[in-house]
């Protein structure tokens, strides 16, 4: 079975300031592909970032990176310039190639102080 | 991508009572999937809507509490049934279009149970 980890409840960053979520995740399939998603208050969940568990480069996407150790089974999310509206709630999730479903891990709540 | 719409976005329902939300694709879909999202905690899955077979649901979810249907490959409904406030919560639509790709969300029905 599938477990994503997300150890940081809450975060805090200054504004431009670049902050690292930290996600750890667990799966026994060799094929898999790891998600970072926002959700501000609003409640919408917005796509981020993928990384294919074959990738051999570290996914980005303008101000995101994605930090991705495969042997430590780790893929953390970098924020670089931190904005005021990056203030949301984070989550990581995963996809394994024989899942069509999605699994998140608990979550980490992001406020950018200015 | 797709482009999902949800109805309602938000109720407020009396105890004891049922809501159905309904879920509309902007193109057709294998799978779709429904979360359930308590208030402060991250997305769990309630079951993935395939189009001409029965919902397939997770553990601590059933059929009878909720109800499933999907009659085409754009429209899925998810019923809240014999609702109790335990069951306030946001509840959302969710679908992949590619095998592994990123799952596309709707924007959520907010329930209040009361």
């Amino acid at each position: 079975a599938q477990k994503i980890t997300q150890t940081q409840p809450g975060m805090f960053v200054q504004e431009k300031e670049a902050v690292t979520l930290d996600c750890t995740y667990d799966t026994s399939d060799p094929s898999y592909g790891l998600f970072w998603y926002k959700q501000p208050s609003s409640g919408e969940m917005i796509f981020l970032i993928y990384q294919g568990s074959y990738d051999q480069q570290n996914a980005t996407e303008g101000r995101y990176s994605l930090n991705f150790q495969k042997a430590r089974k780790s893929a953390n999310l970098v924020i670089s310039a931190s904005q005021l509206g990056d203030s949301a709630m984070y989550f990581c999730a995963m996809r394994e190639r024989n899942n069509n479903d999605m699994r998140f891990g608990a979550g980490t709540r992001l406020t950018v102080k200015p | 991508s797709a482009v999902i719409s949800q109805k309602p976005s938000r109720d407020i329902c009396q105890r004891g009572t049922s809501l159905t939300i309904q879920c509309q694709v902007d193109s057709q879909v294998t799978m779709m999937f429904w979360y359930r999202q308590q208030p402060g905690q991250s997305l769990t899955l309630i079951a993935t809507a395939n189009q001409g077979s029965e919902a397939t649901y997770e553990s601590g979810f059933v059929i009878d509490k909720f109800p499933i249907s999907r009659p085409n490959l754009t429209f899925s409904t998810l019923t809240v049934s014999n609702m109790s406030p335990e069951d306030s919560s946001i509840y959302l639509c969710s679908v992949a279009v590619s095998v592994g790709g990123e799952a596309f969300f709707g924007q959520g029905t907010r329930l209040t149970v009361v």
